[in-house]
């Protein structure tokens, strides 16, 4: 099984629905993102969580909520589908902090199509 | 805000070096970071480099960093069908509790 996993794999829905993308990790990490990936722009964090009380927005949070539901679970919400909400959106886990030198676990990813 | 820039397209012959710059304007970075993204997968973690390094050799791969210039490359060599990818250049900084992503570099390889 996959360290982080992300469901579901792809979704179509359409404007103004309210959508859930979630995320279940076995690695044990504390720390979790939601990123999402736009052609030409990379990876922009959505939201971040280093514990099940700790929640904090990233630079694109507008439209977007979240939800920690443990330590292993960390669900994306959509409350009001938007076409350019469209996009590939991924999670991620870690267990260090930037004193030291720490790398990302990834998720798959979800391809979300807002039409 | 940090900000991190690549150049969006790299295309280079099967057997040649590869060479992907990346450059970062956080001067208080501590670590920085190339992370590679096959087709319909999520992000791997290559390589990274301390910011009091200016070179890091791994097999194939050659990190080279350029802290004045706040310019990161990495070389990859002997370029083979399977380094298809879009990679990612990345930075970590104390106080900054996450990390920032450069907007990625598809290299694609000519056989």
């Amino acid at each position: 099984d996959a360290d982080v996993t992300q469901t579901p794999r792809n979704r179509i829905t359409k404007t103004g629905k309210r959508i859930m993308l979630e995320c279940s990790q076995t690695k044990g990490h504390d720390r979790m993102y939601w990123y999402r990936q736009d052609p030409g722009l990379g990876l922009r964090l959505i939201y971040y969580s280093f514990d099940v009380k700790d929640i904090n927005k990233g630079e694109i949070s507008d439209g977007y909520s979240v939800s920690r539901q443990a330590q292993a679970k960390f669900s994306l919400s959509l409350e009001s589908a938007i076409p350019n909400q469209t996009a590939l959106y991924f999670c991620a886990t870690s267990d260090r902090g930037p004193g030291q030198a720490y790398g990302y676990t990834f998720g798959s990813g979800t391809r979300l199509t807002v039409v | 805000g940090e900000d991190v820039e690549q150049s969006l397209f790299l295309s280079v012959r099967e057997g040649d070096s590869s060479v992907i710059n990346c450059t970062y304007t956080d001067s208080s970075s501590t670590y920085l970071y190339w992370y590679k993204q096959e087709p319909g997968a999520g992000l791997q973690l290559l390589t990274y480099i301390f910011s009091n390094m200016d070179m890091k050799q791994d097999q194939r791969l050659t990190v080279l960093l350029n802290k004045k210039d706040k310019h990161l490359s990495l070389r990859i060599a002997d370029t083979q069908t399977g380094d298809s990818a879009i990679y990612f250049c990345s930075e970590s900084s104390f106080g900054n509790e996450k990390l920032t992503f450069g907007t990625g570099t598809r290299l694609t390889i000519i056989p």
